[in-house]
């Protein structure tokens, strides 16, 4: 069946640090992923997505990585800031713009 | 262009009750998507519709039902409410000049049944 799950639910680093969020997916045939950031009482706000024709994606401070061998996503976050503290999701686009969601890792960042 | 807009921003009802959620995509944008988010949890895919049809549905009962208009604004009603579905209605749709597959979602609803 199709499931995203994460290994860690919290992540607590000193501001400054670098933080990467992981993120396991079980259905192989998925081509496309995307990494959502949720404050409290927000809705999930879009923050970086890959496609399964590539292994890395660079943005912002953010690095997504995607290892198709061990079906394994990640989120490295640069120089954390208290800002970034939140929810994060990695999501599975299984077609028809339905996305398959974890459960989420809280982001602690600490000053 | 604003983004997704969702109202009402809270809600609270008692079961049995009935509610109606309402959303419009970002502008120029034909497709709008529907998730229930409980509390700890990730979203869930509830509906996706295009240009009025319904395209998705996920695994939930025929009491969710969804609509949308000729402006592509969208409603989602619950019927018979029980208390499992208190949660955070989000809605989605694709951003200009990004991928289809790129869900961009609203504020949301919450929705509290008492």
């Amino acid at each position: 069946g199709e499931s995203v799950g994460l290994h860690l639910p919290t992540l607590s680093v000193q501001e400054g640090d670098n933080s990467i969020i992981n993120c396991a997916y079980s259905n192989s045939a998925s081509d496309y992923f995307i990494w959502y950031k949720q404050e409290s009482g927000k809705g999930p706000q879009f923050i970086i997505d890959i496609r399964s024709n590539m292994d890395k994606r660079q943005g912002q401070r953010v690095t997504v990585l995607l290892n198709k061998t061990v079906k394994h996503l990640s989120l490295q976050i640069a120089a954390t800031q208290p800002g970034d503290s939140a929810v994060y999701f990695c999501a599975e686009s299984t077609g028809f713009q339905k996305l398959v969601f974890g459960t989420g890792t809280r982001l602690l960042v600490s000053p | 262009d604003a983004g997704v807009t969702q109202s009402p921003t809270h809600l609270i009802k008692t079961r049995g009750q009935q509610v109606t959620l309402r959303c419009s995509p970002i502008s120029g944008h034909k497709s709008v998507s529907w998730y229930q988010q409980v509390l700890g949890q990730g979203p869930q895919f509830i509906f996706q519709y295009y240009e009025k049809e319904e395209r998705g549905r996920g695994n939930f009962p025929d009491r969710f039902s969804a609509r949308q208009f000729p402006n592509y604004s969208s409603e989602l009603n619950v019927n018979a409410l029980l208390l499992g579905d208190s949660a955070l209605y989000l809605c989605a749709s694709p951003a200009p000049g990004r991928s289809t597959d790129t869900q961009y979602f609203g504020p949301g609803t919450r929705l509290t049944v008492l």
